[in-house]
């Protein structure tokens, strides 16, 4: 696609439920991350994908979060259990595999997806 | 540890001065470092970038950061602001031989232009 195409663009949950956001990176983009951005804060790390695999995801707060990227294309991240603080907006970006290698790190971000757990 | 520093929360600037959005960082090694900027209800995007090279980077829209080793500073600047650059500029930083995908972002500078 053009973009990246982040999916719901707002969901409100209840604390305890299960959450998935859905990542659409563009097309032949290798390069897959995942940010959380709080109110008032700059975004956070929460994990990076090379094509299927997930090669750092040092970010993840603990084992309620979760993220898969079977294909190598879409990614989704689960979130398990919510809690009130997980509340936050929460960026995909995707980059080409070449400039995540050379350090570039030329991300192009989503809109994010609004998560509210009440 | 990495961190990223920008000591300004909102800067007012009227409309044809200069403009100067600061960023300090700490990081082992040398750094990559970025401005991104955020429009209201749009996703980040890339405004510029230091790897390596001269000092004094040009980016989008007429940005420009100078790289400081001395003083690990990588601050934003506009010769003459527009209204339209009214947003959210967030600086962020990478270590070299870090995680390729773990940037470091500062708390964002609200950059307020009035004409």
């Amino acid at each position: 696609g053009a973009g990246v195409s982040q999916t719901p663009s707002n969901k409100v949950t209840e604390k305890g439920k299960y959450v998935e956001l859905r990542c659409d990176p563009i097309s032949g983009h290798t390069a897959l991350y995942w940010y959380r951005q709080s109110l008032g804060q700059g975004p956070e790390f929460l994990i990076y994908f090379q094509g299927t695999g997930a090669a750092d995801d040092s970010g993840l707060p603990n084992d309620r979060f979760f993220a898969v990227r079977p294909e190598g294309s879409v990614s989704t991240l689960k979130i398990q259990r919510t809690e009130r603080g997980d509340s936050a907006v929460y960026l995909c970006a995707s980059s080409l595999r070449q400039e995540a290698f050379s350090g570039a790190n030329v991300l192009t971000f989503g809109a994010g997806s609004r998560l509210t757990v009440l | 540890a990495q961190s990223v520093a920008q000591p300004e929360d909102q800067v007012n600037v009227a409309e044809g001065n200069p403009l100067t959005v600061k960023c300090t960082y700490s990081v082992s090694g040398n750094p990559y470092l970025f401005w991104y900027v955020q429009y209201p209800n749009r996703g980040l995007q890339f405004l510029l970038k230091y790897i390596t090279g001269d000092n004094l980077v040009k980016g989008s829209y007429g940005f420009e950061a100078e790289f400081n080793k001395s003083q690990t500073s990588f601050h934003l600047k506009k010769p003459s602001a527009l209204v339209s650059d009214s947003a959210l500029y967030f600086c962020a930083v990478r270590a070299e031989g870090g995680s390729q995908g773990n940037l470091i972002f500062g708390k964002g500078t609200k950059l307020s232009v009035k004409p």
